[in-house]
């Protein structure tokens, strides 16, 4: 079956450019991660949505950090005014949910963003 | 709080076997391993959760010390198809958000 899939695989931008970056998880899926990860480091937890909803955005670095899952299936993470900071792999993952669910996520092949 | 995984890096010959540790300063509610190849995706290897319960992979063995809030995942005859870096994920109480170890590399050797 199909896996949780991010586009573009690769994103080269000018510093205070705006991005986004897309997330399409496993069909059915109700949670939604996303994560940073900079080389030679485990990922860094960004926001995590359940359905809908942002239950914990608490680890978006600032306000030009902002993600969105209007119908409960496809993320998208958008970064305003990009800085050089930002470069890193942004890694999504998708998890059943529910009370039985143990949470195993299931990571997408992640984008690659380059800011210059 | 990240936890601490030990060792940082570990070179095997295939057939060998390795431990990789994991150690919270935080209790915790479940550990979880995951291994990435680079370039790749992290991949599920193991869930173990406070209590005793835990889902994985047939051929990974992990434990989980409540009290003292540390796991280690247990790699026997190590195949070359083992290779990568190896992550731990701590979760406290909020049952869904995972803190990252830095990572083991592991390297088998024909």
């Amino acid at each position: 079956g199909a896996g949780v899939s991010q586009t573009p695989s690769n994103k080269v931008t000018e510093k205070g450019k705006y991005v986004e970056l897309r997330c399409d998880p496993i069909s059915g899926h109700t949670a939604l991660y996303w994560y940073r990860q900079s080389l030679g480091q485990g990922p860094e937890f960004l926001i995590y949505f359940q359905g809908t909803g942002a239950a914990d955005d608490s680890g978006l670095p600032n306000d030009r950090f902002f993600a969105v899952r209007p119908e409960g299936s496809v993320s998208t993470l958008k970064i305003q005014r990009t800085e050089r900071g930002d470069s890193a792999v942004y890694l999504c993952a998708s998890s059943p949910g529910g009370p039985d669910n143990y949470n195993e996520q299931f990571f997408g092949p992640g984008t690659r963003l380059t800011v210059l | 709080q990240q936890p601490v995984q030990s060792p940082q890096a570990v070179i095997l010959r295939e057939g060998e076997d390795a431990v990789i540790n994991c150690s919270s300063s935080k209790a915790l509610y479940s550990v979880h391993w995951y291994r990435q190849k680079h370039g790749e995706a992290p991949v599920f290897l193991m869930i173990l959760l406070k209590g005793g319960e835990q889902k994985g992979h047939e051929k990974i063995s992990a434990s989980f010390n409540e009290k003292k809030q540390q796991s280690s995942l247990y790699l026997t005859a190590s195949q070359l198809s083992y290779s990568g870096t190896y992550f731990c994920g701590t979760e406290g109480d909020s049952n869904y958000q995972l803190i990252w170890g830095a990572g083991t590399k592991l390297i088998i050797k024909p």
